[in-house]
């Protein structure tokens, strides 16, 4: 059974800092990976998606890269803002072994940006 | 354009009756996914739907849970006999025809407390 794990679970950083999320998986037969954020009391928006044969998507001022042997994806936030203030999880999309592809999610890391 | 919606945004009942959650995926979205978010733990899915073909139903925690969806338009998770470690936000997503690289987009979240 895949299980992601997401490290730490909680980063609190000053205003203007550059920081890594760290996300694992246990099984490399991935599809793809996906990178959510949440706010409180609102759904989850996808910010970065890396096809399984990608080592990395940029958007912004946000970098993830996958290795997908070794089961590891991070990803990169430069120069923090206060608005990046959110819970980040990591999502890996494999076969559900009845049909169909479905994300496996890790428990987030909750990132505070203190101004 | 409008996003995936949900009601009720909060349900609080009490343990042993019946719940109904509503989904309203966004117009066109042949795709449609229910997961759970218990506090502290990750997403869990829990069922997902494509157009007129058979449900995955591979991530339902058991015969309590069901859902429905009538085409491509809206769905209902039905958790019957409610028990308090049903308690979590009940997320729905949908995302447009395509295969499963697609993007999903998620709904606000339905809280469910159990008494």
């Amino acid at each position: 059974k895949q299980e992601v794990t997401q490290i730490p679970a909680a980063l609190s950083v000053p205003e203007g800092e550059n920081l890594v999320l760290n996300c694992s998986f246990t099984d490399s037969a991935i599809y793809n990976l996906q990178w959510f954020r949440q706010d409180p009391g609102k759904g989850l928006t996808s910010l970065l998606l890396i096809q399984s044969s990608q080592r990395e998507q940029t958007s912004g001022r946000l970098n993830a890269s996958l290795d997908k042997s070794s089961g590891r994806s991070t990803l990169y936030i430069a120069a923090s803002q206060p608005g990046d203030s959110a819970t980040y999880l990591c999502a890996v999309r494999a076969y559900s072994g009845a049909g169909s592809y479905q994300l496996t999610f890790g428990k987030g890391t909750k990132l505070s940006v203190i101004p | 354009g409008a996003g995936v919606s949900q009601s009720p945004s909060n349900k609080v009942t009490e343990k042993g009756k019946d719940v109904e959650l509503r989904c309203d995926p966004i117009s066109g979205h042949t795709a449609l996914y229910w997961y759970r978010q218990r506090l502290g733990q990750g997403l869990e899915f829990l069922i997902y739907f494509q157009g007129n073909s058979a449900p995955d139903k591979s991530g339902l925690p058991s015969d309590r849970f069901s859902a429905e969806r009538t085409g491509e338009s809206v769905s209902t998770l039905t958790i019957q006999r409610t028990q308090q470690e049903d308690s979590a936000v009940y997320l729905c997503a949908s995302s447009p025809p395509g295969d499963f690289y697609n993007e999903q987009f998620f709904g606000p979240g339905t809280r469910l407390t159990v008494l």
